[in-house]
């Protein structure tokens, strides 16, 4: 598998939760607890936001929180905010090459 | 605080080369694996390359294997990514990015990365 697969867009008004979700393979997501998600605003570095599935870095809002169910995790965002609005990259270990990253999903704040 | 600061890109015709070096402070840099991740104008990550706190293992992805090489210098505190045989599919931005200790081998995990340099490669 070339990437994990996630959600193109996902939108919701302030206030408001949102889930993206981060699909994977029994050879990745599924076997291991070593997914990581990253906040990307335009023109800006990748930030971590979780890793480990559900571990918040130092600093990082606890309106975010991550889980995993199967061979999908998912990053929820509690909240909502304007300045949340970026773009969401999740990253898993995979056993059958160097650890890949999702799709990315552009989260839109109404 | 730990910084990473990437320079070295620009444009530069298919086939030729460049060297990126990313300089690090706050830390040291030989004892942390450190990476090259790229980002296509408009499209997703892709880890390309990483170096261990060791020296060795050293990865390169398919993508780029034979035609980039990782390195590092521990006086200068630095990394570098140095890019032969450029193609049109190169064209991104380059970020150097920190791996914390503990991530394992292989694991997509980055704590500090740098703000990016682009790296166009157009006749």
């Amino acid at each position: 598998q070339s990437a994990l697969t996630q959600p193109a867009s996902v939108s919701g008004s302030p206030g408001q939760s949102i889930t993206i979700p981060c699909t994977g393979t029994s050879s990745d997501v599924y076997a291991y607890n070593y997914v990581s998600w990253y906040q990307q605003h335009p023109g800006k570095a990748p930030k971590l936001m979780i890793f480990h599935v559900s571990n918040r870095p130092s600093g990082v809002s606890n309106r975010f929180s991550g889980s995993k169910s199967g061979k999908t995790a998912s990053l929820t965002i509690s909240g909502l905010q304007v300045e949340d609005e970026a773009d969401y990259y999740c990253s898993s270990y995979t056993s059958t090459t160097t650890g890949i990253f999702g799709t990315g999903t552009k989260v839109t704040v109404l | 605080q730990v910084q990473l600061v990437e320079s070295g890109g620009g444009l530069v015709k298919p086939g030729g080369s460049l060297k990126l070096s990313c300089a690090a402070s706050g830390f040291t840099l030989s004892d942390y694996y450190m990476n090259w991740i790229r980002q296509a104008p408009g499209k997703g990550l892709e880890w390309i390359s990483y170096i261990s706190s060791r020296g060795t293992p050293i990865y390169h992805a398919d993508s780029v294997k034979g035609r980039f090489t990782i390195s590092r210098d521990s006086a200068k505190n630095s990394l570098f990514l140095q890019m032969n045989s450029l193609r049109a599919e190169d064209t991104a931005v380059y970020y150097c990015a920190r791996a914390p200790v503990g991530a394992m081998i292989d694991e997509p995990l980055f704590d500090f990365w740098g703000q990016g340099t682009l790296v166009t490669v157009s006749s």
